[in-house]
């Protein structure tokens, strides 16, 4: 079975300071791998993800993440954060896309505190 | 372009009693999905569907049960509400396809007293 751990329930960090959240997964398949983040009493929205080819992804807003296949891991960061990233990120698997297989996984999230 | 909405935002209702989510998306989408979210838990799977007319059990079925009469709605009913059902719903569509991502509704707030 599948599972995703995120190491950090919390992370508080300073405004402009480098941000690592880390997301291990275990599988022993090919596996799609999403990051999503949730601001304050809104939904989820997609971030970022990996389905194949380069092992760095990168989104609109400066994150990015990297698949490590041998460590399991697919860890997120930002070089420079601000306030505006205050949210809960969550490190979500899937199989496939196709019926069952895309459903997702999700770790238990983990929650940037930025503080100017 | 309304993408996926949630019907009620927010709901209190007493132990015992039944009720139903709505989900709606305008999007065409195949695959919808039900989940809950608990503080630490993240967010878990209680039913999916694939197409119309079509429903699966997630992680979490027990308590609920779903419909998906049209393509653009996905019911989650409970019969009989408990505490341990107070948590946030939401509800999530996807195209099918390798690169289509899942959706999410803006969320439901239910607490069971």
């Amino acid at each position: 079975a599948q599972s995703v751990t995120q190491l950090d329930s919390q992370v508080p960090v300073f405004e402009e300071a480098p941000v690592e959240l880390r997301c291990n997964y275990s599988s022993s398949v090919s596996v799609y791998l999403f990051w999503y983040v949730q601001y304050p009493n809104q939904g989820l929205q997609l971030l970022l993800k990996y389905l194949s080819g380069s092992t760095l992804v990168e989104s609109i807003n400066g994150f990015e993440a990297e698949f490590n296949k041998s460590q399991t891991s697919f860890h997120l960061r930002k070089p420079s954060v601000h306030i505006s990233d205050t949210a809960e990120y969550f490190c979500a698997v899937s199989r496939g896309y196709g019926g069952s297989q895309g459903n997702l996984i999700f770790g238990k999230g983990t929650k940037l505190s930025v503080k100017p | 372009n309304a993408g996926v909405t949630q019907t009620p935002k927010f709901r209190v209702l007493k132990t015992g009693q039944s009720m139903t989510l709505l989900c709606a998306q305008d999007m065409n989408h195949e695959y919808m999905y039900w989940y809950r979210q608990d503080p630490g838990m993240g967010l878990r799977l209680i039913h999916y569907s694939v197409g119309e007319g079509t429903t699966a059990k997630g992680e979490v079925p027990d308590g609920y049960n779903v419909s998906r009469l049209k393509k653009q709605n996905f019911l989650l009913g409970l019969e009989s509400a408990a505490p341990s059902q107070t948590s946030v719903y939401f509800c999530a569509s996807r195209a099918p396809g390798q690169f289509n991502e899942q959706f999410f509704g803006p969320g439901t707030r239910l607490t069971v007293l």
